[in-house]
């Protein structure tokens, strides 16, 4: 199957870190994605590992791959109210490369 | 420099009416994916054309075609539209169709069919 599931609701207070998760099945994926979607526009590119990765760092996100368990985590740090959107994940394979979506985790966070 | 453009912004449409949807790439991208955001989903993939050939296609009815012009830029068509076909079009670039170039992604075209 080529199900990318994430969890649908996160809520975070101002200062504390997130961790948005998300299962793929598709153990073939070579490309894992996060890109954050605020209300009304369209995506923007966070960050991505390759699949022979277990960490990736970039400011205040880190990505975490268990390719065992097929689980990817995108950690923000010191969470900030601008950070308030909604985060998908994505995997891309296969032949023709296209990407694969969850639907998406919303990202709230309270003062 | 200029990001992904698409237009129009929005558009409202009558049921059996078609559509044609506009995107440019960013300046050096070969690669042009398009695809649908229906309300509360992740992005469905529907077409990727590269060096103006269809290189992939997703799981959408004939109804729905597309094109990329010599100048990189790509057309969306739909045909005979449905109500379900209301949603975000949203078409991505990337430099080309290798998995290791990044996608970047425009703001959408939001389609409303009544």
């Amino acid at each position: 199957g080529e199900d990318v599931e994430q969890s649908l609701f996160l809520s975070v207070r101002e200062g504390d870190s997130s961790v948005i998760n998300c299962t793929y099945t598709d153990s073939s994926s070579t490309y894992l994605y996060w890109y954050k979607q605020e209300p009304g526009a369209g995506l923007q590119l966070l960050t991505y590992i390759f699949s022979n990765m277990d960490m990736k760092q970039d400011q205040r996100l880190t990505v975490l791959l268990n390719k065992k368990d097929k689980h990817l985590s995108l950690r923000i740090a010191d969470t900030q109210t601008g950070d308030s959107a909604i985060y998908f994940c994505a995997e891309r394979q296969g032949s023709q490369g296209n990407l694969i979506f969850g639907k998406g985790t919303k990202l709230s966070v309270k003062p | 420099d200029a990001g992904v453009t698409q237009s129009p912004t929005h558009l409202i449409k009558t049921r059996g009416q078609h559509v044609t949807l506009r995107c440019s790439p960013i300046s050096g991208h070969k690669s042009v994916s398009w695809y649908q955001q229906v309300l509360g989903q992740g992005p469905q993939f529907i077409f990727q054309y590269y060096e103006k050939e269809e290189r992939g296609r997703g799981n959408f009815p004939d109804r729905f075609s597309a094109r990329q012009f010599p100048n990189y830029s790509s057309e969306l068509n739909v045909n005979a539209l449905l109500l379900g076909d209301s949603a975000l079009y949203l078409c991505a670039s990337s430099l080309g169709q290798a998995l290791f170039y990044e996608q970047y992604f425009g703001p959408g075209t939001r389609l409303t069919v009544t």
